[in-house]
């Protein structure tokens, strides 16, 4: 199965400012998503990155403040934008591979002071 | 907008017990994912679903699908310090290809 190498693994942020995570996919997938998830609790889809086009994002989450870029697909990236202490989360990229499989990164652990 | 209800939310079993966890929804999915997930790490597949009444077997842990398709369960034989961690349930929404996460569940299994 597809495997996902996602960086960075973690970082810690001073508010105001932005951090790109990106995932690169060693085999090509059919769809990508990003997600956020707190601490021992379940995953928030964030948005659908679409090749080549905007991505689509989920009710309470907006282009401006996690811009996402899918120029090929093998690879996407994840912005969040004028961070700010809730921002503080574990932030995850999926691949959708054949037959519903997918598979995940290992995640990017944030923290904003 | 579909939802998925996963219970219970917290388990905590000495080792040897069995468990249950279930999943369920007012709304029917195409499919069914269960996923283990360890700290500082992604969820990793552990099953997928696709049939109504469908079960699975993956060594002591057995999968099941509701008939209907709106619900699971993953039932846990003579749990191991090792199965500890969080398990989530996912379920695919229509055509789009997202997932779906329920709450999760985390279980401890203490030896």
């Amino acid at each position: 199965s597809a495997v996902i190498s996602q960086k960075p693994s973690r970082d810690i942020c001073q508010r105001g400012t932005s951090l790109t995570i990106q995932c690169q996919v060693d085999s090509q997938v059919t769809m990508m998503f990003w997600y956020r998830q707190q601490p021992g609790q379940s995953l928030t889809l964030i948005a659908t990155a679409n090749q080549g086009s905007e991505a689509t994002y989920e009710s309470g989450f907006v282009i401006d403040k996690f811009p996402i870029s899918r120029p090929n697909l093998t690879f996407s990236t994840l912005t969040v934008s004028n961070m700010s202490p809730e921002d503080s989360s574990i932030y995850l990229c999926s691949g959708q591979t054949q037959n519903y499989g997918y598979t995940f990164g290992s995640g990017t652990r944030l923290t904003v002071v | 907008t579909q939802l998925l209800e996963q219970s219970p939310q917290f388990l905590s079993i000495q080792e040897g017990e069995n468990l249950t966890v279930y999943c369920n929804s007012s709304s029917v999915f195409s499919s069914l994912q269960w996923y283990r997930q360890e700290p500082g790490e992604g969820p990793v597949l552990l099953v997928t679903v696709v049939t109504g009444g469908e079960v699975k077997k993956l060594k002591r842990l057995t999968f099941q699908f509701g008939d209907a398709r709106k619900d699971s369960s993953l039932h846990i034989t003579a749990a191991q310090p090792g199965d500890t961690g969080l398990y989530l349930c996912a379920g695919t929404a229509g055509n789009t290809g997202k997932l779906i996460f329920g709450q999760g569940t985390t279980l401890q299994v203490k030896p």
